[in-house]
C-alpha cells in the first residue's frame, strides 16, 4: 500500500527557518512526482509546488517561486519543503502527495500525507 | 492565481443527489480534460474522488461522479449519506504548469 508520513507539527517563530519531510512507501519513490499543497487555517487547497525525486526536477506555483525551497533525498525515499526566514502567515497545514503527471502536466494527487501543522507565532 | 469557483455550501438530505460546480476559464478546465475532486472531513487529509474530470480511483464508490461542460465542472453525489459530510475541493491544470484549485465547498447532510 502507497503511503507518505510526514514530519510532526512546529512551533516557530517569525524569522526562524524550518525544513518538514515527507517520506513514502510502498512504491517506487523516485518514478513518481511529490507535490506539496498549503490550507492556511480555515481555508481551502493551494497548490504550492512539485518534484521528481529521480533527478530533483522541480516546479513551482508562481505565488510561491522563492517563498520555499522543494527538495527531495531519494536514498530515503523523502521530500522536504523548507523555509528560510518564516513569516507569521506560513501558518498552515501542509500536505504532500503523489502527484501524478504526464505529458509535461500536473493531473491528480493521491495519496495524500496526514498533513504537517506549521504554526508561526512570536 | 485565482482559485476556481466553487460554492460555499450546499446541503441535501439522505438518499437525495447534489451537484457541485467548479467554474474556471478556458485556460484551465475549458481547456483540459484534468479535473479532478477531492472529499476532505474536518481534520483530515484530502482524499481523491474522481480524476481526469470523470474517472474513479479504486475503491471510491460509484455514488460519486464528474462531468464537465465548457468551463464548469461538477461533482455529483447520488443516494446522500451521513458520511459524505465534508468539503469537497475540485482541481485543474492550468496552462502554463500551475494546478488550481477551488475554494472548496461545505456538504451539509440534512
Amino acid at each position: 500500500e502507497v503511503h507518505l508520513v510526514q514530519s510532526g507539527a512546529e512551533v516557530k517563530k517569525p524569522g526562524e527557518s524550518l525544513k518538514i519531510s515527507c517520506q513514502g512507501s510502498g512504491y517506487s519513490f523516485t518514478s513518481h512526482w511529490i507535490g506539496w499543497v498549503r490550507q492556511m487555517p480555515g481555508k481551502g487547497l493551494e497548490w504550492m509546488g512539485n518534484i521528481y525525486p529521480g533527478d530533483s526536477d522541480t516546479r513551482y506555483s508562481p505565488s510561491f517561486q522563492g517563498q520555499v525551497t522543494i527538495s527531495a533525498d531519494k536514498s530515503i525515499n523523502t521530500a522536504y519543503l523548507q523555509w528560510s526566514s518564516l513569516k507569521a502567515s506560513d501558518t498552515g497545514i501542509y500536505y504532500c502527495a503523489r502527484s501524478v503527471r504526464c505529458c509535461g502536466v500536473t493531473k491528480w494527487f493521491d495519496p495524500w500525507g496526514q498533513g504537517t501543522l506549521v504554526t508561526v507565532t512570536s | 492565481q485565482s482559485a476556481l469557483t466553487q460554492p460555499a455550501s450546499v446541503s441535501g438530505s439522505p438518499g437525495q443527489s447534489i451537484t457541485v460546480s467548479c467554474t474556471g476559464t478556458s485556460s484551465d478546465i475549458g481547456g483540459y480534460d484534468y479535473v479532478s475532486w477531492y472529499q476532505q472531513h474536518p481534520g483530515k487529509a484530502p482524499k481523491l474522488l474522481i480524476y481526469d474530470v470523470s474517472n474513479r480511483p479504486s475503491g471510491v464508490s460509484n455514488r460519486f461522479s464528474g462531468s464537465k461542460s465548457a468551463n464548469t465542472a461538477s461533482l455529483t453525489i447520488s443516494g446522500l449519506q451521513a458520511e459524505d459530510e465534508a468539503n469537497y475541493y475540485c482541481s485543474s491544470y492550468r496552462t502554463g504548469n500551475t494546478v488550481l484549485f477551488g475554494g472548496g465547498t461545505k456538504l451539509t447532510v440534512l
